[in-house]
């Protein structure tokens, strides 16, 4: 079964850029898979961070961005700051009306 | 403002049965897909399960077909996962998120709070 792979961990200093992937253990990531990004903070629900590869929803920041690099979506923080710090999750449309998210990414600013 | 509010979990031994429910508000609830996440302590996000506005047509991760039930009630503006034969690894915090569909991408717009299921003895 295909699955969809994220890093386990990624380290960021402050104001430093970062780029997440979000990829497939076979194939490539396109359009089609509707790649979306989610952010989640310890004890919280996820917040909606992109859709649609690279548009962002409302009220996140701009230092955000999305985008399809190579055979993976990607997430980019550009400027990290401090409250960054969390755990970033993709989901992908696996055909059939079946989605799969990410093992999800903890992303560490120090 | 929209709000997504999900009732229903608790502890439940294995082999038993739990309907959690999720109310909506604040958006047109007839014509939106809805879905069903799940996340166990401290594991990543799981999709469940999905169903259209109308209920004629829904979707289940595979490892859970059989066992788990998704359904709406659009009169109340409310959807429900009827999870049966419960397994401790079905300790998770269920969320309900509604579909948003441009006319060319899905995503999930928003979220609700979560409610904690725990199958214990």
């Amino acid at each position: 079964q295909t699955v969809v792979t994220q890093e386990p961990s990624f380290s960021v200093s402050p104001g430093g850029t970062v780029t997440l992937t979000c990829g497939l253990s076979s194939g490539s990531v396109s359009t089609s898979h509707h790649p979306s990004w989610y952010q989640q903070t310890p004890g919280q629900a996820p917040r909606t961070l992109i859709y649609a590869i690279n548009t962002r929803s409302s009220g996140v920041p701009d230092r955000f961005s999305g985008s399809i690099l190579g055979n993976k979506a990607a997430l980019t923080i550009t400027g990290a700051q401090a409250d960054d710090e969390s755990d970033y999750y993709c989901v992908l449309s696996m055909g059939g009306g079946l989605w799969m998210f990410g093992g999800g990414t903890k992303l560490t600013v120090l | 403002e929209v709000q997504l509010v999900e009732s229903g979990g608790g502890l439940v031994q294995p082999g038993g049965s739990l309907r959690l429910s999720c109310a909506a508000s604040g958006f047109t609830f007839s014509t939106s897909w809805m879905t069903w996440v799940r996340q166990a302590p401290g594991k990543g996000l799981e999709w469940v399960a999905s169903i259209k506005r109308d209920a004629s047509v829904k979707y289940y991760v595979d490892s859970l077909k059989g066992r788990f039930t998704i359904s709406r009630d659009n009169a109340k503006n409310s959807i429900y996962l009827q999870m049966d034969s419960l397994r401790p690894e079905d300790t998770a915090v269920y969320y309900c998120a509604k579909w948003t569909y441009s006319g060319t991408y899905f995503w999930l717009e928003y979220w609700g709070q979560g409610t904690l299921v725990s199958v214990s003895t």
